[in-house]
Parts: C-alpha cells; sequence; structure tokens
C-alpha cells in the first residue's frame, strides 16, 4: 500500500523569506501524480501544485516550485519569498495513474508566515 | 464561481442518531469524493461517485453511506454515529478520467461533525 510522510508537523517563516515542506512517499507503482495541496485556516483545501511522475522537469508554479527525486521517493514544496496569506495547513498526497482519484495523504505541515 | 459547498459546516449530532452531510457542486464535475479527516490525520477516501456508479473503500466501514440523486448533489448518511465518527468530513470533484485536468480534486469547505 501506498503511504506518504511528511515529518514535519509544524514550521515557521519570516515573511519574505524562503520555506521547504519535505515530503517522502512509499510506491512499488511507476506511474503516478504527486500534488501539494494547501488548507487555509477555516477554508476549502485547494491546490497548489502537481507533478506527474514521468516527466522529469519539476513542476513550478510562481512562487511555488517543487524539487522531485523519483529515485529517492521525495517530493519537497519550495515557498518562495513567503507571504502572510501562505499560512495554512499543506499536505502532499499521492495518486496512482490508473485510480479514478484515490488521493492519499500526508498527515500535514502547519506553516505559519511571520510578520 | 464555481464551487463545492458543505452543509452544514458544524454538525452536532447524539451518540446512535443518524446524520446527514450535503453537498453540493455547480462544477459539473461527473466525480465526487467523500473524506474523512480526523484531528491531526490525514484526509482519508470513504467512497466515491463516479456518475452515478458507486466505489466504496474496502476499509470503509458499514455505518457509512452515501446517495447520489443527480449531477450536483451528494449526501454522506451515518446510520449510527459514535463518539470514534467525530472528524471533518470533506467533499470534493473532479472531472473524469481523459477529460483535461481530471487529476485535480476540488473541495469544499468541510462539515465538522461532532457525536455526544
Amino acid at each position: 500500500a501506498q503511504t506518504v510522510t511528511q515529518s514535519q508537523p509544524e514550521m515557521s517563516v519570516q515573511e519574505a523569506e524562503t520555506v521547504t515542506l519535505s515530503c517522502t512517499y512509499d510506491t512499488s507503482e511507476n506511474n503516478y501524480y504527486l500534488f501539494w495541496y494547501k488548507q487555509p485556516p477555516s477554508r476549502q483545501m485547494i491546490l497548489v501544485i502537481r507533478q506527474e511522475a514521468y516527466k522529469q522537469q519539476n513542476a513550478t508554479e510562481n512562487r511555488f516550485s517543487v524539487n522531485f527525486q523519483k529515485a529517492a521517493k521525495s517530493f519537497s514544496l519550495k515557498i518562495s519569498d513567503s507571504q502572510l496569506g501562505d499560512t495554512a495547513m499543506y499536505f502532499c498526497a499521492f495518486m496512482e495513474r490508473g485510480s479514478q482519484g484515490n488521493l492519499i495523504f500526508g498527515k500535514g505541515t502547519k506553516l505559519s508566515v511571520k510578520p | 464561481d464555481a464551487m463545492v459547498i458543505q452543509n452544514p459546516r458544524y454538525q452536532v449530532t447524539q451518540f446512535g442518531k443518524p446524520v446527514t452531510l450535503s453537498c453540493s457542486q455547480t462544477l459539473n464535475h461527473n466525480v465526487m469524493y467523500w473524506y474523512q479527516q480526523k484531528s491531526s490525520q490525514a484526509p482519508k477516501l470513504l467512497f466515491h461517485y463516479y456518475d452515478k456508479d458507486f466505489n466504496n473503500e474496502a476499509d470503509t466501514p458499514d455505518n457509512f453511506q452515501s446517495r447520489r440523486p443527480n449531477t450536483s448533489f451528494c449526501f454522506l448518511d451515518i446510520r449510527s454515529p459514535g463518539l470514534g465518527d467525530a472528524a471533518m468530513y470533506l467533499c470534493a470533484t473532479s472531472r473524469d478520467r481523459g477529460r483535461g485536468d481530471w487529476e485535480t480534486q476540488y473541495f469544499g469547505p468541510g462539515t465538522r461533525l461532532l457525536v455526544l
């Protein structure tokens, strides 16, 4: 069975600084997707960024980028120029390419951006 | 704005008293999901609907049922809630496979269930 591990329950960063959130996963599959979802306090979860395992190039979305290391089964999220609005719970998630939407989540990292 | 709506946001029920949580969507997505998220834990998929085709996860307790009367609405029924069922329940939607961006799930704000 696939598992997703986020080893940092809580992190903090100063506004405008850079922070990296860690995620590792375990799977025997070769084709899959990886995601970072953001859940702000009392608001719905939204997709931050996604990576397809067959693509070697790391995904980037504005200030958010990932470091995808397939052999190491590692998928970290880097947030550059952190903003107060980045304060949220961040979940790393895995999905097999052959499934219809069975997202397997990590336990999350609570990120606080301090002014 | 197209969105996923969950009502109510907070639900209090008594031990053993049936409760229904509601989800609606204006995205016209084929697939709808229900997740359970207990405190400090990862969200866990309970089941999903692919159109009217119901797909139950193997370890979802029989106490949990779902109905999808039409594309827009999906309900989660808990027949006899126990104290261990207190959690946040998240509804999500996605396009079906073969359509662009089918991998992305769109979440509602969740319903927090308290069992007394």
